[in-house]
């Protein structure tokens, strides 16, 4: 079935640490996947993504990887800072390279410890 | 460009009303979808519009439906509210691709 598993739910880390979040994917034709970063009181913003065709994609201190395979991709976010705090979410498509129906995962509260 | 509008922001309603909440797209964009975000079930899909045409349907009753204008602008509504309907109603638009950009949202009340 349609499914985007997202974990962890919360996380919270010591300011210029590193977080990482992990989510998995059912489609296994998914070729597209957002990570979108929601703040208190705020829409949700897309900050990175990445198409099944490239296996990484950096851009400054976030980076996305895939693993098709395995059906899962991460965001990592290096050197934290306290404006990295908000509710990340993952999300895959359902219908093949069209906005027709993006799953999103349940979401993952970062916290950055100052 | 402007970004997604959405109006209202703020509404409250009592059950058994309906109520008609309003997205305008990105200038260009001919995709909207619409997502209902509460906190227990994060961002659920709704629908999504393309050329007026529904694309696709998420999971919800029939008391849920919407519509898209010639202009691209997109309406849902919801006919007797129920208490459980009171979440964050967010739309999004795209060009033609998954890549998707959201509105402020309508925080809807029902009481």
């Amino acid at each position: 079935g349609e499914n985007v598993e997202q974990h962890p739910s919360t996380l919270s880390v010591q300011e210029g640490d590193s977080a990482v979040i992990k989510c998995t994917y059912s489609d296994s034709a998914s070729n597209y996947f957002p990570w979108y970063k929601q703040e208190l009181g705020k829409r949700p913003q897309l900050i990175i993504d990445i198409r099944s065709n490239v296996g990484e994609k950096k851009d400054q201190r976030i980076a996305v990887t895939l693993n098709k395979t395995a059906k899962h991709f991460s965001l990592h976010i290096t050197e934290t800072q306290p404006e990295d705090s908000a509710v990340y979410f993952c999300a895959a498509p359902f219908t093949y390279s069209s906005a027709s129906k993006i799953i999103f995962g349940s979401g993952t509260r970062l916290s950055i410890r100052p | 460009k402007a970004g997604v509008t959405q109006t209202p922001r703020y509404l409250i309603k009592t059950r058994g009303q309906q109520v008609t909440l309003s997205c305008s797209p990105i200038s260009g964009h001919r995709s909207v979808s619409w997502y209902q975000q509460t906190p227990g079930q994060g961002l659920q899909f709704l629908f999504e519009y393309f050329s007026e045409t529904q694309r696709n349907k998420g999971n919800f009753p029939g008391r849920f439906s919407g519509r898209q204008f010639s202009n691209s602008r997109s309406e849902m509504n919801v006919s007797t509210l129920e208490l459980g309907d009171s979440a964050l109603y967010l739309c999004a638009s795209s060009l033609n691709g998954p890549e998707q950009y959201f509105g402020p949202g309508t925080r809807l009340t029902v009481t």
